[in-house]
């Protein structure tokens, strides 16, 4: 199993429509989450990290759940600027390793 | 802005060549990264360092070493260049210990070994 799921998609939607990525984690220890997005051909970027009581910014939500050890992003109002990859990210307590997902890919049509 | 700068952006090296990658940030941080990127394998860990001439194996470390003199700089080392090490390279800095920590990545390096 790997450490870190995630549905590669694409995720086709259009614009103004809402949507949510799920990622799962295998390690139980993991202690810090994050989104980060990667346009094609670009380095990754930090979206967002998530918190144990979930966090928004702007139109992107957060949310963790520790019991069944997956985190989510959801986008309200999706923009075409939008369409990316979404890479989930973790981080064991204690150490440096931040571990990646494959990354989900959104299109958002006009 | 926290600036990561990889030496090239494209390479073509030969089998059995010895690659260096070269990583340089700004920023005075302590913690520097080498990833690589493949089509529906993601970022895997290569090696890190968190401090000066201290390093650590990442998940696929085999093929490679690194090298740390200085805080701002982090080179990669293929010491024998191999077709399966045709690949994206990324480099990644980051704060140690801090609260809103954040991976700074460079704009990559894109390696094609024939």
């Amino acid at each position: 199993r790997k450490e870190v799921e995630q549905d590669p998609g694409p995720f086709n939607v259009p614009e103004g429509a809402t949507v949510a990525f799920n990622c799962t984690y295998s390690n139980s220890a993991s202690q810090s989450f994050f989104w980060y997005r990667q346009d094609c051909r670009k380095e990754p970027k930090l979206l967002m990290s998530v918190y144990s009581s979930g966090n928004e910014d702007g139109r992107f939500t957060a949310q963790l759940n520790r019991a069944s050890q997956y985190i989510s992003l959801l986008i309200r109002d999706s923009k075409l600027s939008d369409s990316a990859t979404y890479l989930c990210v973790v981080r064991g307590e204690g150490t440096y390793k931040y571990i990646f997902g494959t990354g989900t890919r959104l299109k958002v049509l006009a | 802005d926290v600036k990561v700068t990889q030496s090239s952006r494209y390479l073509v090296k030969r089998t059995g060549e010895k690659v260096f990658l070269e990583c340089v940030q700004d920023m005075d941080h302590e913690n520097m990264f080498w990833y690589r990127q493949d089509p529906g394998l993601g970022l895997r860990l290569i090696y890190f360092s968190y401090d000066v001439k201290m390093k650590e194996k990442g998940d696929i470390p085999e093929g490679y070493s690194v090298s740390r003199e200085k805080k701002e700089r982090f080179s990669l080392i293929l010491e024998s260049a191999s077709t399966n090490q045709t690949s994206m390279y990324l480099c990644a800095s980051s704060v140690r210990g801090s609260p809103n920590e954040k991976l700074f990545f460079g704009s990559g390096t894109q390696l094609s070994v024939l």
